[in-house]
């Protein structure tokens, strides 16, 4: 079974600094996606970046940033420039490719505080 | 159209009460799912459709009964809830071939049992 582990409850982060946090997962597939989820107070899981296994190269999204280390099974989210509306639970997510809608395996989550 | 709708936001109910939640996307996404989240926890996969047929069925108690009654609709119908299973309750879509894109996930159903 797939497992993901996020072994930083909470972090936090002085506005305009850089923050990682950090995922790792196991699984004995090849091919697979991961993903970065945010979850504010508002409650709606938003996507902020994905990576897909095969690519070697890492995936950007404006000031979002992943290292991805395929054969240590790591997968951090590096946040530059961090503003006040970063601030959120994030958790990191593991999909298989699927044919009949894919199950997403999270993991326990990050809590981020950016101070101003 | 790219949102997920879920209604109601908030609801409570009775341990002796029938409620349904209801959630809709017109984003073309033949893949639907509800989650079950715990305050700090992740989400827990509890159903999956595609192809409105269910596909996946996470060993949910009979007292969560979902259905998909087209492509754009799903509902989770509810009977004889414990207060165990207060907790929000996310609806998600996405392509199904495609689902390494992401999910799309509504804003949720924060659930009371009382």
């Amino acid at each position: 079974a797939q497992t993901v582990t996020q072994s930083q409850p909470e972090m936090s982060v002085q506005e305009a600094e850089t923050v990682t946090l950090s995922c790792t997962y196991d699984t004995s597939e090849s091919d697979y996606y991961l993903f970065w989820y945010k979850q504010p107070p508002s409650r709606q899981m938003i996507l902020v970046i994905r990576q897909e296994a095969y690519k070697q190269q890492n995936a950007t999204e404006n000031r979002f940033s992943v290292n991805f280390q395929k054969a240590a099974k790591s997968f951090s989210l590096k946040i530059s420039d961090s503003q006040l509306g970063d601030a959120a639970m994030y958790f990191c997510a593991y999909s298989l490719k699927e044919t009949s809608g894919s199950r997403l395996t999270f993991g326990e989550g990050t809590q981020l505080t950016v101070n101003p | 159209d790219t949102e997920v709708t879920q209604t109601p936001k908030h609801l409570v109910m009775g341990m002796t009460n029938k409620k349904s939640l209801k959630c809709e996307q017109h984003m073309g996404h033949r893949a639907m799912y509800w989650y079950k989240q715990k305050a700090k926890k992740p989400p827990e996969l509890m159903f999956v459709y595609s192809y409105e047929k269910l596909s996946i069925n996470e060993s949910v108690p009979s007292r969560f009964s979902p259905e998909c009654p087209n492509s754009s609709l799903l509902n989770l119908h509810l009977h004889a809830l414990q207060p165990e299973d207060s907790a929000l309750y996310l609806c998600a879509s996405s392509q199904v071939t495609g689902a390494g894109y992401g999910y799309t996930f509504g804003s949720g159903t924060r659930l009371t049992v009382v």
